[in-house]
């Protein structure tokens, strides 16, 4: 079965930066795109961005200016998402996922991460 | 980019009742909208696709509708399981935009 395993919870200071990782299980990891949600304490959640299956090609929402970068090892059916230059407010858990097929809902998740960003 | 606006932001139910939250588009996304329920400290669980199909395993009292800007997600006879919090997520344009919530109270 399609499986998103994240990395642990980070601790981080302002200014510094954070490196995710989404490790995939149960399909074929290059067919299918992988998405970034985050979700800060007592808000919504806020799509980040997302990296192609077939391509690698990347992209994020304006929101992040540059902050974050979305990467992937095929090899190791790893997707990543690092986010610099941190802020309090980067504060929240944050989540990979998957579309079901092309129409873009997120069916599968990641059981997310908690990244804290405090001095 | 495109805004999503839930209503009501919270309401208050009684198990059996029929409830209707509403999500609105500022502009028009097709059927390009999902629905996804969340309980505190979980994931975000995927209820409804493309504005009206029920995902694999949902219960059958959760129902939904709409296109273009309006659409609707019906839970008709609340269950004590269905007490959480109600998004709405549009997948026609990027970036993707989630609503504020519905949160659906005993």
């Amino acid at each position: 079965q399609v499986q998103l395993v994240q990395s642990g919870a980070e601790v981080r200071k302002p200014g510094a930066s954070v490196k995710i990782s989404c490790k995939t299980s149960g399909y074929s990891f290059t067919t299918y795109d992988l998405h970034w949600v985050r979700q800060a304490p007592g808000q919504s959640p806020e799509w980040m961005g997302w990296i192609q299956g077939i391509t690698g090609y990347t992209k994020s929402s304006g929101n992040f200016q540059g902050r974050v970068t979305f990467t992937r090892d095929t090899s190791a059916n790893t997707a990543y998402m690092e986010l610099s230059s941190l802020r309090s407010d980067d504060t929240a858990v944050y989540y990979c996922a998957r579309p079901y097929d092309s129409s873009g809902y997120l069916s599968f998740w990641g059981q997310g991460t908690l990244v804290t960003v405090t001095s | 980019d495109v805004q999503m606006t839930q209503s009501p932001s919270s309401l208050s139910a009684s198990v059996g009742d029929r409830v209707t939250l509403t999500c609105r588009a500022s502009q028009s996304i097709g059927v390009y909208l999902h629905w996804f329920q969340q309980k505190p400290g979980k994931v975000p669980k995927l209820l409804i696709y493309v504005a009206s199909h029920l995902q694999s395993g949902v219960p059958s009292r959760f129902s939904a509708g709409g296109s273009g800007t309006d659409f609707t997600l019906t839970i008709s006879g609340l269950q004590p399981d269905d007490f959480a919090t109600y998004y709405c997520q549009q997948s026609y344009s990027t970036p993707w935009t989630f609503g504020q919530g519905t949160r659906v109270e005993i």
